[in-house]
């Protein structure tokens, strides 16, 4: 089975920096993903990780631990727009059995404050 | 470029009814998904399918049907409304199963069944 853990909730200021932590338990790993997802809307693809260390993406930066099962999202110089849901979602090993889709947590709500 | 579309947005129907919701992507892709959205649980998987005439099961697959007769159509049927079921329901498609391969997700329906 798969296990995915983030934080419910989580406040920062605008132009400040947050990092939002994943941790996952998972039978078989094909790499990870981080989505956002605004209220109302759909999840939008923000980074991929599937070997170990920093993927950056303009303000936006994903990291990878394999042997800790542990990944985390850093956003620098936070916008008012950056309020969302972060969601991480590991996806299977190929041919390990069972869905082919993505495992997702429960999300991180993230508010952003003047 | 329409990219993934789902119809209806919004949908009321009540227990014991069956309701389709329709998925539909223009990029050819490969692989489509079904997942629902319900607070405190996440994204969770219903079905994919790899191709046309190819679907498997997620992980919540019970008391829904899909079929995958043309590439770019994915629709998903609730044979007899429950009130569990009421929840968001988001469409996915990704080009292949390779790990890279992003998923983007369609606007979603927003199902309430009284």
């Amino acid at each position: 089975g798969q296990n995915i853990d983030q934080p419910t909730e989580m406040t920062a200021t605008e132009g400040a920096i947050v990092q939002i932590n994943c941790t996952y338990q998972t039978s078989g790993f094909n790499g990870l993903f981080w989505y956002q997802q605004h209220a109302g809307e759909a999840p939008t693809f923000l980074s991929y990780n599937v070997l170990d260390g920093l993927e950056e993406k303009g303000r936006f930066s994903s990291f990878l631990s394999r042997s800790k099962g542990y990944s985390y999202l850093l956003l620098k110089e936070l916008q008012m727009k950056d309020s969302a849901s972060y969601l991480c979602a590991v996806k299977r090993a190929f041919g390990g059995g069972g869905a082919d889709g993505l495992t997702f947590g429960k999300g991180t709500h993230l508010i952003i404050q003047p | 470029d329409a990219g993934i579309t789902q119809s209806p947005r919004y949908k009321i129907t009540e227990t014991g009814r069956q309701v389709t919701l329709m998925c539909h992507q223009t990029w050819s892709h490969s692989y489509m998904f079904w997942y629902r959205q319900d607070l405190g649980h996440g994204l969770r998987l219903i079905y994919y399918s790899a191709a046309a005439d190819i679907t498997d099961k997620g992980e919540v697959p019970d008391g829904y049907v899909v079929s995958r007769s043309k590439t770019e159509n994915f629709p998903l049927t609730l044979e007899s409304a429950t009130r569990s079921q009421t929840s968001v329901y988001f469409c996915a498609s990704s080009k292949l199963a390779a790990a890279k391969n992003i998923q983007y997700f369609g606007a979603g329906t927003r199902l309430s069944v009284l």
